[in-house]
């Protein structure tokens, strides 16, 4: 079993551009949550997805979207980027039926310029 | 709004010692707790998981325990090393899609 795996592991972008990041889930898991972690900080709540839609959401501009492929995994897009999406961006998966915890990718780390 | 403190936000102490890693939240009503340990610029490890209705759980020199009514957990590492040294952090679910995490405590153990 692979667990949460995320591409890519390192990315640099400039203030503007867009950003996609993938993430896929531990075998049997069927629910996703993205999380961003500022240097020094904890991991913030972006969304979740189940069933291919968004489940709930925290305080993120629109700018953050996703999405669920039928196979569970799922994609984060930003938009606009600002130096201030600078963080780790993690990705974490749970099966909604075994009500169990999250399990956590290794994240990709972004870096603005 | 749950919101989750950790205390001390940084410890350094000598190999050997025990050692305290302190976890507050806001909310009392939750389901679990979950403490997890973060090395540098990588993903969470879930070292230990309380459930509401258990006061304590251990893994090896790893002892985590739950007040609910006071609203603080402890993490407790016995005879510390200095492979433990990370940043360990400590979460509550709300409802079932986020955790809500503290910033961590970032410990280094000295050798």
């Amino acid at each position: 079993d692979a667990g949460v795996t995320q591409s890519p592991t390192h990315l640099i972008k400039t203030r503007g551009q867009q950003v996609t990041l993938r993430c896929s889930p531990k075998s049997g898991h069927d629910t996703v949550s993205w999380y961003q972690q500022a240097l020094g900080q904890g991991p913030q709540f972006i969304f979740q997805y189940y069933e291919e839609e968004e489940r709930q959401r925290g305080n993120f501009p629109d700018r953050f979207s996703g999405h669920q492929f039928p196979n569970y995994s799922s994609e984060l897009n930003v938009n606009a980027l600002l130096l201030g999406d600078s963080a780790l961006y993690l990705c974490a998966s749970s099966s909604a039926r075994a009500g169990e915890t999250q399990y956590f990718g290794p994240g990709t780390r972004l870096l603005v310029l | 709004k749950q919101e989750v403190t950790q205390i001390p936000a940084a410890l350094s102490v000598p190999e050997g010692e025990n050692l305290v890693l302190n976890c507050s939240f806001t909310d009392s009503a939750i389901y679990n707790l979950q403490w997890f340990r973060q090395d540098p610029g990588k993903g969470l490890t879930s070292l230990l998981l309380i459930q509401s209705s258990q006061r304590e759980q251990t893994s090896g020199r790893l002892n985590a325990s739950l007040d609910k009514s006071s609203g603080r957990s402890t993490l407790y590492i016995a005879a510390s090393q200095p492979g433990d040294s990370a940043t360990y952090l400590c979460a509550v679910p709300v409802g079932s899609e986020k955790l809500v995490f503290g910033k961590g405590t970032k410990l280094t153990v000295n050798p």
